[in-house]
């Protein structure tokens, strides 16, 4: 799997839009962009995931460069309930039925503050 | 919305004794997983199973662990005789086969220390 790169931390006031970038410069043609967070302690939760277009769902948009090389996960307008550690995980998603392991970094701290 | 249970979510054990943790994975989901994360630690790999058998496992699953299928719903990773490094926060997961449900969905996690 594709190595990445995130801020170890970052802030966000409460209704303002959270943006974490990620970078991801060896990615390979087949690998997606994966978001996952975990809330203290918990179980880490899917957020969403893209290959090279911009994707958006309930939760939040994903912005992917054209080059693949680093994506930015928005989450539009955070609430104190986003703060949370967000994993950036690039991976094969789908490859003949294996499923493949996630491979969890250290991710981005973040708080959002009131 | 479905969900991925474990039971119990927290457990204390002495070094030696042998413990089972339960998961309960979604139910049409074919693919399931355990993970671990020592306290201020990342997220580790430890096992992936499918279709009743391994298909991957972590360097960190060695001899003292094993995971089953006992049933059609549950979904069980054993530590033979547990040592003070295994006290972790112990993850379940599971995913789908078709393209729209090959997410991996985590439980809550059974905290696991061992004394």
């Amino acid at each position: 799997d594709a190595k990445t790169t995130q801020p170890t931390s970052m802030d966000c006031a409460e209704g303002r839009a959270a943006n974490l970038p990620c970078n991801h410069s060896t990615i390979s043609g087949n690998e997606y962009v994966y978001w996952y967070r975990q809330i203290h302690s918990q179980g880490p939760q899917y957020i969403i995931h893209g290959l090279k277009n911009n994707e958006t769902n309930e939760m939040a948009s994903l912005i992917i460069t054209e080059d693949r090389k680093s994506s930015t996960l928005i989450l539009p307008h955070a609430t104190l309930r986003d703060t949370a550690v967000y994993y950036c995980i690039v991976r094969v998603r789908w490859s003949g039925g294996s499923n493949y392991k996630l491979t969890f970094g250290k991710g981005t701290l973040l708080t959002v503050n009131p | 919305e479905p969900e991925v249970t474990q039971t119990p979510s927290h457990q204390v054990t002495q070094m030696g004794q042998e413990v089972i943790l339960r998961c309960v994975p979604i139910s049409n989901h074919l693919y399931f997983y355990w993970y671990r994360q020592i306290l201020g630690q990342k997220v580790e790999f430890l096992v992936s199973f499918y279709n009743n058998e391994i298909s991957e496992k972590s360097e960190i699953f060695d001899d003292q662990f094993s995971v089953e299928r006992p049933d059609g719903s549950n979904f069980t990773l054993k530590i033979r005789s547990t040592k003070l490094e295994d006290s972790a926060m112990y993850f379940c997961a599971s995913s789908g086969r078709d393209r729209v449900s090959y997410e991996q969905y985590f439980g809550p996690g059974t905290r696991l220390t061992v004394t």
